[in-house]
């Protein structure tokens, strides 16, 4: 399967923990982005990298949230001390090109913060 | 900021229907927009992009509209099958991708 992986699937914690997840995009898409989406809700735009490069950072992404992409590949998105209100469906999706292109999205990461 | 709004929120047909959800934006200065599905749980699947040059996209049973000075766009399905049921977004795209809160339909065998 050549399409955006996402691991884990799932992630149940208990608040105040920390957790990472990780995006493969498909292999030459230079462009990958993270979204939240929280029940019912489209998704919301958290960042994205241009190769290694973080180019923006919405307000949505606080201080608790980072996010790197060290050679341009693979990228993870850490979440510092848990919160509940973290608890939403975390989306990576990818693109060749700039902002005008398709980006192709993989399953998501379900996190559910006890 | 952009707005995006998707009318209905639900929709319920019977099979073999033809049906059109609604997509409304209030920047007209968007690049382009595009249309998704997503079913329960599940991440994100591309129907159609229509580029701001262009008014329409088809592909097989689907046809989506882009009308810029009025800030809507619509996605027309044709012969609804019961395998269409899911949500479908729509996303305007200037900076960054904005979504739709999404139509959830059913197509009722």
């Amino acid at each position: 399967d050549t399409g955006v992986s996402q691991n884990p699937r799932h992630k149940i914690t208990k608040r105040g923990q920390n957790v990472t997840f990780r995006c493969d995009p498909i292999s030459e898409h230079n462009r990958l982005y993270w979204y939240r989406q929280t029940l019912g809700q489209g998704p919301e735009f958290l960042t994205y990298f241009q190769n290694e490069a973080q180019l923006e950072k919405s307000r949505l992404l606080s201080d608790r949230f980072s996010a790197e992409r060290p050679k341009g590949s693979f990228s993870t998105l850490e979440i510092q001390r848990t919160e509940q209100g973290d608890s939403a469906m975390y989306l990576c999706a990818s693109s060749q090109g700039g902002i005008l292109v398709e980006q192709f999205f993989g399953p998501g990461t379900r996190l559910t913060v006890l | 900021k952009q707005e995006v709004t998707q009318i209905p929120a639900a929709l319920s047909v019977p099979e073999g229907e033809n049906l059109v959800l609604n997509c409304s934006f209030t920047d007209s200065a968007i690049y382009n927009l595009q249309w998704f599905r997503q079913d329960p749980g599940k991440g994100l699947t591309s129907l159609l992009l229509i580029q701001s040059s262009q008014r329409e996209q088809t592909s097989g049973r689907l046809n989506a509209s882009l009308d810029k000075s009025s800030g809507r766009s619509t996605l027309y399905i044709a012969a609804s099958q019961p395998g269409d049921s899911a949500t479908y977004l729509c996303a305007v795209i200037r900076n960054q991708f904005y979504f739709g809160t999404g139509t959830s339909l059913t197509v009722i065998p």
